[in-house]
């Protein structure tokens, strides 16, 4: 199994551009979850998904949008990008049911923004 | 969600064990203390998870206090490659979603 898997690895994006982030998972999970990191922080969570066209806000949605069409893919849409958005971006994903289950994590996308 | 608390940073010389804390005062009963581990650069880690039994498997051994309030994770024969970031992060047992709160964690130095 090739695990979580993002695209691209590093990104410069201008102000007002557009992009999506790539994330997939050969594992068969069921839950899928991005997170952001800005240098010297922890992880913060921006969406979620617990299934196939079932998706949810984190602690930090704004200037995001998410969509699960799949159960192996969970692409991220950044619509104008700002500064702020500069961060480090990380896919994971898990099989959450009646026990607990640990999330798996993909290698990360660097963004900056200028 | 219950918070934690840990020091900022810790050192350890290879082949000791390093033993880091976490404080977590206000967790509830059915919340799980769990750890996680971020390699420079990389994807966070997942090292081991606990109710309240102490807990070991082949990265680390976590113990909790009887009370419940505190942990510690310990790498009984600490290498240069545990050098890292870990979290210690309370979750509860959610049958909807599966969310981790991740605090700024304890940054390990392992020296030579």
């Amino acid at each position: 199994n090739a695990g979580v898997t993002q695209t691209p690895k590093f990104r410069i994006l201008k102000i007002g551009q557009s992009m999506t982030l790539q994330c997939a998972q050969d594992m068969n999970h069921n839950y899928m979850y991005w997170y952001r990191q800005d240098p010297g922080m922890g992880l913060k969570l921006i969406y979620y998904s617990v299934g196939a066209g079932i998706t949810d806000k984190g602690e930090v949605p704004n200037g995001y949008n998410v969509s699960r069409s799949t159960t192996e893919d969970f692409p991220l849409r950044l619509e104008l990008a700002a500064p702020s958005q500069t961060s480090v971006y990380f896919c994971a994903s898990s099989y959450a049911g009646l026990h607990q289950e640990t999330q798996y994590f993909g290698p990360g996308t660097r963004l900056l923004v200028l | 969600d219950a918070k934690t608390t840990q020091p900022t940073s810790m050192d350890c010389a290879e082949g000791r064990a390093a033993n880091l804390p976490c404080n977590h005062s206000t967790i509830s009963g059915n919340e799980y203390v769990y750890w996680y581990r971020q390699i420079h650069s990389q994807g966070p880690q997942y090292i081991i998870h606990g109710l309240k039994n102490n807990e070991t498997n082949e990265m680390a051994s976590l113990i909790i206090t009887e009370d419940r309030k505190s942990s510690t994770l310990i790498l009984p024969h600490a290498t240069l490659r545990d050098t890292a970031v870990y979290y210690c992060i309370v979750r509860p047992p959610s049958y909807n979603t599966d969310k981790l709160i991740f605090g700024t964690g304890t940054r390990l130095q392992v020296f030579p």
